[in-house]
């Protein structure tokens, strides 16, 4: 039972465009979320979060949307840039058993941005 | 470079084998957690160690076990091993015991075990 889901395993987009990612949930106890980015042959690498008490968190181009009502969020990356190019991970974790803060992950969204 | 060190990058080895794989955390991080990613699934997360003591477990198979030393280093070891078992193991470090806002782990490179 995948918790969490990146239901798009790839995305291109042209170089200066927008970047939309999404990813959904479906356990209500989840109430902090992440992304994660992963080139090849490295670790993920944080990048941006966000609380479940916010609705939008920016950091230079990039922006996650939050919406609690449709368990779904979205990374936003303005503008894109090859460089971006990589995996994206959603992951998210909240309270409740053994495990409170855990982090759940998707499976990730390979994105290619076409110079 | 995340400071999270994991050894041996590459591990070639036959069924029924015993491996153990290594991590080094950031300095100054008390947690350590590996995840498995396999072809088509995510990170799964296997198994988180605080401060030496086992803090929470995920889906990590009876053959596989871990643990933190004093250092604060850890070992993941596994055993009887299965040609499902080849996968990237990932190791990661964070502060605390991940609560947020202070959940972000920083990630090694991995470890790729092939089983053949």
């Amino acid at each position: 039972d995948q918790q969490v889901k990146q239901n798009s395993p790839s995305l291109s987009v042209q170089e200066g465009r927008i970047s939309i990612l999404n990813c959904d949930y479906t356990n209500s106890m989840f109430d902090y979320f992440l992304w994660y980015k992963k080139y090849p042959a490295e670790g993920p690498t944080f990048l941006i979060s966000i609380s479940s008490i916010k609705d939008k968190n920016e950091d230079g181009r990039f922006t996650v949307f939050l919406n609690k009502s449709a368990k779904h969020l979205s990374l936003h990356i303005v503008p894109s840039q090859p460089g971006d190019s990589a995996v994206y991970f959603c992951a998210a974790s909240g309270k409740g058993g053994g495990s409170n803060y855990k982090l759940t992950f998707g499976k990730g969204t390979l994105l290619t941005v076409n110079p | 470079d995340s400071g999270v060190t994991q050894t041996p990058k590459h591990l070639i080895t036959a069924t029924g084998q015993r491996v153990t794989l290594r991590c080094s955390p950031r300095s100054g991080d008390l947690s350590v957690y590996w995840y498995q990613q396999s072809l088509d699934q995510g990170l799964q997360f296997l198994i988180q160690y605080y401060n030496g003591e086992e803090r929470a477990k995920g889906n990590i198979l009876e053959r596989f076990s871990a643990q933190q030393f004093p250092d604060l280093h850890s070992e993941l070891n596994l055993s009887s091993l299965e040609l499902g078992d080849s996968a990237l193991y990932f190791c990661a470090s964070s502060v605390g015991l991940g609560v947020p806002p202070y959940n972000e782990q920083f990630f090694g490179p991995g470890t790729r075990l092939t089983v053949l």
